[in-house]
Order: C-alpha cells, then structure tokens, then sequence
C-alpha cells in the first residue's frame, strides 16, 4: 500500500536555525511529489513540485530536494512567519485521477 | 486568478441532519477534488471529477455522501444523515488536465461539526 511518512511530527526552532524536514514515500511509480504550506484553519497552499531524483526547487528561504525515496524541505535561517504545518504529497504514475496522498505534515514553530 | 472558494467556511448541524457543501474551483481547471482532514492528519483522499464526470471514488466515501458537479463549473458534496465521524474539514482542489502532472490548488474548507 502506497504511504507518506513525514518526520519529525513537530519541531521547534529558534529564528535564524536552519533545520530540514523529512519526506519518505513508497510508490510503485512516482509521477510527482509535492510540497504545501498550511496555516491554522486555512486549507493547504502550494509551494513545490518535484518530478525526478536530484531535482531541487527553491523559494526564498525554502528549498525541496528529492531523492529515489525521499524528499527533504531546508529551511534557512527561518522567520516567525514561516511558522506552519508543512505537508509531502504524492502522486502515483499509474494513477489516472491524479489524486494526492498525503502524509500527515510536520508542524514547525519558529520562535523569535 | 480568484482561487478555489468554498461555502460555508463552517457548519454546525446536529447528528442525522443532511449538510450540503459547495466548491468553486478556478474557472479554467477542469479537475475538481474532494478531501476530508481531520485533526492532525494529512488530507484523504474522497472523490475525483474530470469536467462534469466523477471518474473516481475512495472507500471513504459511504453512501450517504454524493457529489455533483453539473456542467462542470462548481461542485456540491452532501452528506445525508451526518454522524460523529464526519466531524472534519472538508477541502475542494482544482487543477488543470492537460500535460504533465499540474499542482492542485485548495480551498479554505468547510469546517463541518456534529453535535
């Protein structure tokens, strides 16, 4: 059964403490993975796609990373703002509906 | 660009009460998606329309829920004869259908609770 693991459940930095999010996923065959943000009460934003192991996308202090296995979402010298639940979603290759499966996000609290 | 918008942002109804829900997607996405999340959780997977077509189902979805989405512009999710265990948000997602696989946008949900 295809899964979505996101590690740890939650975490806690201090302004300006870069730290790395965890994204491990088994599919039969990855069609893309995808990042999203979520605030408390709002449903999720979008932040990136990644297609392919090695590929890397950024976004001001964001960057996703992927491998054949998992993914990884750095941030760098985080902001109180970037305080949210960060999601990992996947999409199966021979999935014709192109549904997301969804881990159950990692939430981040950065402290000033 | 106006975003995914859904109606109402909240519903309180007590148990065995019909709800129903309703999702704007972006007017040029032909993809329309139902999702449930409940606290602490991912969002999970319910139902799939390509233009006005439900192309696809999950086990989650009971008989008691139905979903439309006539002419395909907006969908309608109802839930007849709520119980507890549908106390959750409700999102609707829109994306495009051609090409490669394209990032579906959210809604904010429908935050249903069941008295």
């Amino acid at each position: 059964e295809d899964q979505v693991t996101q590690s740890p459940e939650a975490l806690r930095l201090q302004e300006g403490e870069s730290s790395s999010l965890n994204c491990s996923y088994t599919v039969s065959g990855l069609r893309g993975l995808f990042w999203y943000r979520q605030d408390p009460g709002k449903g999720p934003e979008f932040l990136f796609t990644l297609y392919s192991a090695g590929e890397e996308k950024e976004k001001e202090r964001l960057k996703a990373t992927l491998t054949k296995k998992e993914s990884f979402l750095h941030i760098t010298a985080p902001k109180p703002e970037d305080s949210a639940t960060y999601l990992c979603a996947v999409q199966e290759v021979e999935d014709s509906s192109y549904k997301l499966i969804f881990g159950s996000g990692t939430r981040l609290l950065v402290r000033p | 660009d106006t975003g995914v918008s859904q109606d109402p942002r909240h519903k309180i109804t007590k148990r065995g009460q019909n709800v129903t829900f309703r999702c704007d997607p972006i007017s040029e996405h032909n993809r329309l998606y139902w999702y449930r999340q409940t606290l602490g959780q991912g969002p999970e997977f319910l139902t799939y329309f390509q233009n006005e077509a439900q192309l696809e189902k999950s086990r989650l979805l009971s008989d008691r829920f139905s979903a439309e989405r006539p002419k395909g512009s907006f969908s309608t999710l109802e839930i007849q004869r709520t119980e507890q265990g549908d106390s959750a948000m409700y999102l609707c997602a829109s994306s495009r259908g051609q090409g490669s696989s394209q990032p579906q946008h959210f809604g904010d949900g429908t935050r249903l609770s069941i008295l």
